[in-house]
């Protein structure tokens, strides 16, 4: 099956500047990869996806890429602002199933 | 539009009890999905339903059985509760299939002593 790996599995930053987070999956065959955010005590609510068709994919201050050739894809935040401090996965899928990496809480310091 | 709703938000179970966790959705999706989530292993899904009347096992399915009652409902049964299965519990929807979003339920807090 799927694996995929998220790294860091912490990250704070200061406000204003900007937060990366990667991840790599197994299975080659995958071919959708969204990301979502989870507040504390919420549900997680997708913020970004991707298609494997597409290098990158860019919404106001959020942005992902994507290089199959090496299984890997990014989320990109800028100008970070104290609501992006939240826990952040990332996903891959190619079928029915979603696989999920383990997480990265996110801190943006005031 | 609830979206996805689930019940109960929390609850306490004995090592041995059994309970039902219920999940129903309003988008008029065909597939759903019970994942469980704990401390720093991200969601893993136990079962996952990609039409009305069908089931399959995801990654974590022992010791759970689901069922797909209609399009709108599906459950998830812990026959008899082990301190393991204490997670939290969250069920999702999506129109179609792993390649659109999932919407998910709120949750459910479950804890087995």
């Amino acid at each position: 099956g799927e694996n995929v790996e998220q790294h860091p599995s912490t990250l704070s930053v200061q406000e204003g500047d900007s937060a990366v987070i990667k991840c790599t999956y197994s299975d080659s065959a995958s071919n959708y990869f969204p990301w979502y955010k989870q507040e504390l005590g919420k549900r997680p609510q997708l913020i970004i996806d991707i298609r494997s068709n597409v290098g990158e994919k860019k919404d106001q201050r959020i942005a992902v890429t994507l290089n199959k050739t090496a299984k890997h894809f990014s989320l990109h935040i800028t100008e970070t602002q104290p609501e992006d401090s939240a826990v952040y996965f990332c996903a891959a899928s190619n079928d029915y199933k979603l696989s999920f990496g383990a997480g990265t809480t996110v801190t943006v310091r005031a | 539009n609830a979206g996805v709703t689930q019940t109960p938000k929390f609850q306490v179970l004995k090592t041995g009890q059994s309970m039902t966790l219920q999940c129903a959705q309003d988008m008029n999706h065909n597939s759903m999905y019970w994942y469980r989530q704990d401390p720093g292993m991200g969601l893993r899904l136990i079962y996952y339903s990609a039409s009305e009347g069908t089931t399959d096992k995801g990654e974590v399915p022992n010791g759970y059985n689901v069922s797909r009652l209609n399009k709108r409902e599906f459950s998830l049964r812990l026959e008899s509760a082990a301190p393991s299965q204490t997670s939290v519990y969250f069920c999702a929807s999506t129109l179609s299939g792993g390649f659109n979003e999932q919407f998910f339920g709120p949750g459910t807090r479950l804890t087995v002593l």
